[in-house]
């Protein structure tokens, strides 16, 4: 069976600092990855999609950004960390243009 | 991508109660699906239902999908305190891409 793995699951860091974010898939080979962003009861804003290794769209401009370097890892990175990038990220996959699975996240705080 | 619109945006009920939930789209779709998050929690998948569709059930789940309203609902019968949670709707974009709203927080009292 499929699993997805997000960590850490919480994270705090002052405002400037970098970020990575990694998530990893088991069970299931060249899946669509997705990042998401959540603010507090709100809905999920996706930030990057990925079809295939080395190939990232991005959704939203951000001073984030994303890489896969393997079929299965997907990595959410930031060189310098902004105020209004707390927030839920939540990893998630699919098979080709089916339901998404989603990881359990990762709380942000940036201070 | 296109996105769902879920109505209302919060709703509370007792428990052994039915919940319904309303969800509005703009663009003709493959499939619409619908997601539960509990506080804090990653998202898990419900049910898919694809536009030649016009019910689904899935245990005490029940969804509808009207494509020439673009509208689907999805109605959990006999709730109970453990069905307290946001539900998104995702109508499913032709390019595989996914885009939430602000779901219905659905609030159970026991």
């Amino acid at each position: 069976s499929q699993t997805i793995h997000q960590w850490p699951a919480t994270l705090v860091q002052p405002v400037g600092s970098p970020l990575s974010l990694e998530c990893t898939v088991e069970g299931t080979s060249n899946p669509n990855l997705y990042w998401y962003r959540q603010a507090a009861g709100r809905g999920l804003q996706l930030l990057f999609y990925s079809v295939g290794i080395g190939q990232i769209s991005s959704e939203v401009p951000q001073n984030l950004s994303a890489s896969r370097p393997q079929d299965r890892q997907f990595i959410l990175s930031s060189k310098k960390l902004l105020l209004s990038d707390s927030g839920f990220y939540l990893c998630a996959w699919s098979a080709k243009r089916v339901e998404q699975y989603f990881g359990p996240g990762t709380r942000l705080t940036v201070t | 991508s296109q996105q769902g619109e879920e109505d209302p945006q919060a709703l509370s009920i007792q428990e052994g109660e039915n919940a319904t939930m309303n969800c509005s789209y703009k663009t003709s779709i493959n499939n619409l699906q619908w997601y539960r998050q509990n506080s804090g929690r990653g998202l898990v998948h419900l049910i898919l239902i694809r536009s030649n569709e016009r019910e689904k059930h899935s245990g005490r789940l029940r969804v509808t999908l009207d494509t020439s309203k673009k509208s689907s609902s999805l109605l959990i019968t006999a709730s109970r305190a453990a069905d307290t949670a946001s539900y998104f709707c995702v109508p499913s974009s032709p390019m595989g891409k996914s885009t939430f709203g602000d779901g219905t927080t659905l609030t159970v009292k026991p």
